[in-house]
């Protein structure tokens, strides 16, 4: 079955940054992209970005520009998401999720990541 | 940038009942909409995709419907397990950039 284990949750300090991993299985890995997709407490959904895991290419949420980097290491069926200058405001749960083709339709999601950013 | 409007934001229904959820677009996003159920402390869970199909192992009281920018996800008799958070999302650039309503909470009438 379709699995993706995100890593555990992190504290920081603002200006610090934070890399989360999610680790796929159960599926053809770079047959698939990845969606990162964050929410802040009692917020809604927030799409931060989308990578292929086919060759690489990237597509991030124009506020994060410059802050986050996506990638993946296919030897390990594991996707990063990287997010820098952190601020008190980028406090939320992390999600990963497999995204299918050219929709970047997100079927399937990890359990999520607590980043907390306090100084 | 796509904006998706949810309304209501809050739906008290009474178990058995029939809950009808909105979602519009700010432009034609073809049928590539998404209806997504979110319980406290849990990841989203796909219950709609190409704005009618039902995922995989989702009852057949979920429907969806509608094309464009106009559409309704209804959930036809309500049960203890479908209190929860919904959001649509829409999936219709290239490349992939997502873009969700800002919720509606389905809750006990």
């Amino acid at each position: 079955q379709v699995q993706l284990v995100q890593s555990g949750a992190e504290v920081k300090k603002p200006g610090a940054s934070v890399k989360v991993s999610c680790k796929a299985s159960g599926y053809t890995f770079t047959s698939y992209g990845i969606s990162w997709v964050r929410q802040a407490p009692g917020q809604g959904l927030e799409w931060m970005g989308w990578i292929s895991a086919y060759n690489g290419n990237t597509n991030y949420a124009q506020k994060l520009q410059g802050r986050v980097t996506m990638t993946t290491d296919t030897s390990t069926s594991t996707a990063y998401m990287e997010l820098r200058s952190l601020r008190s405001d980028d406090t939320a749960v992390y999600y990963c999720a497999r995204s299918v083709g050219a929709t970047g339709l997100a079927d399937y999601w990890g359990q999520g990541t607590l980043v907390t950013v306090s100084s | 940038e796509i904006v998706m409007t949810q309304s209501p934001a809050t739906l008290s229904v009474s178990p058995g009942e029939r809950a009808t959820l909105s979602c519009r677009a700010s432009q034609s996003v073809s049928s590539n909409l998404a209806w997504y159920q979110q319980k406290p402390g849990q990841a989203p869970r796909l219950l709609i995709y190409g704005a009618s199909t039902r995922a995989t192992g989702i009852p057949a009281r979920f429907s969806g419907s509608g094309s464009g920018t106009e559409f309704t996800l209804t959930i036809s008799s309500l049960q203890s397990e479908d209190f929860a958070v919904y959001y649509c999302q829409q999936y219709n650039n290239w490349p992939p950039a997502l873009t969700f309503g800002g919720g509606t909470k389905v809750e006990i009438k």
